[in-house]
């Protein structure tokens, strides 16, 4: 099966600072997703994102197919930012194979 | 309103017994997910239904068994449940149509407590 690995993962940053998580994964995949999972448990859609770059807000995410790996990209932190981001990945439909995440703890 | 619910949102029953937890989306999708979340944060499958129809049916004991009485609910029943069975468990859909197509949208959650 897909072996994904994420990095770092774990991240503390202060308020304001930027910061990058890499998603690698070892096959070729038409279906990449970020998601974050909040300190309530939610896990929130940020980007189906299997190939290019998308934008939305503070957040920017890239995903090099070629080369199997995405980026996520969070500008300007901020402390609702904190959780647990996961990328996963499949084919079309199918199940999706997550990542083991990385928690990222914005301090005030 | 909610895309993707589940309930209960919170179970806690003791060793043997048998519970089940539902799920219902209303986004017209066509197929429903089943995923678990151990202590450890680690999500993986467990089914997926396509139209009602099983599709996936990952390594989990027959103890649990899953039910799509249609396309928009999807319902997993567990049978004498174990101390280990103890984790988050999150439906989803997608469809395999549209401008949204394959995009898979989480239910919040139903936190399962064995004692």
């Amino acid at each position: 099966g897909i072996q994904v690995e994420q990095s770092p993962p774990d991240l503390i940053l202060q308020e304001g600072a930027n910061s990058t998580l890499r998603c690698n994964f070892s096959d070729s995949v038409n279906n990449l997703q970020w998601f974050h999972q909040n300190p309530w448990g939610q896990l929130i859609n940020l980007f189906y994102i299997p190939s290019g770059t998308k934008q939305n807000g503070r957040l920017s995410a890239t995903t090099v197919a070629t080369e199997r790996y995405s980026l996520l990209y969070i500008s300007s932190s901020q402390t609702t930012d904190s959780g647990v981001y996961f990328c996963a990945l499949g084919f079309g439909n199918e199940k999706l194979t997550f990542g083991t995440g990385t928690r990222l703890t914005i301090i005030p | 309103d909610t895309a993707v619910s589940q309930t209960p949102k919170y179970l806690v029953t003791q060793m043997g017994n048998d519970k089940s937890i539902k799920c219902e989306q209303n986004l017209g999708h066509d197929t429903m997910y089943w995923y678990k979340q151990d202590s450890k944060k680690f999500l993986k499958i467990m089914f997926s239904y396509n139209n009602k129809e099983l599709i996936i049916n990952e390594t989990v004991p027959n103890r649990f068994s899953p039910k799509s009485p249609d396309k928009a609910h999807l319902n997993l029943h567990i049978n004498s449940l174990e101390l280990g069975d103890s984790a988050v468990y999150f439906c989803a859909s997608s469809s395999r149509t549209g401008r949204l197509k394959n995009i898979q949208y989480f239910g919040a959650g139903t936190r399962l407590s064995v004692l």
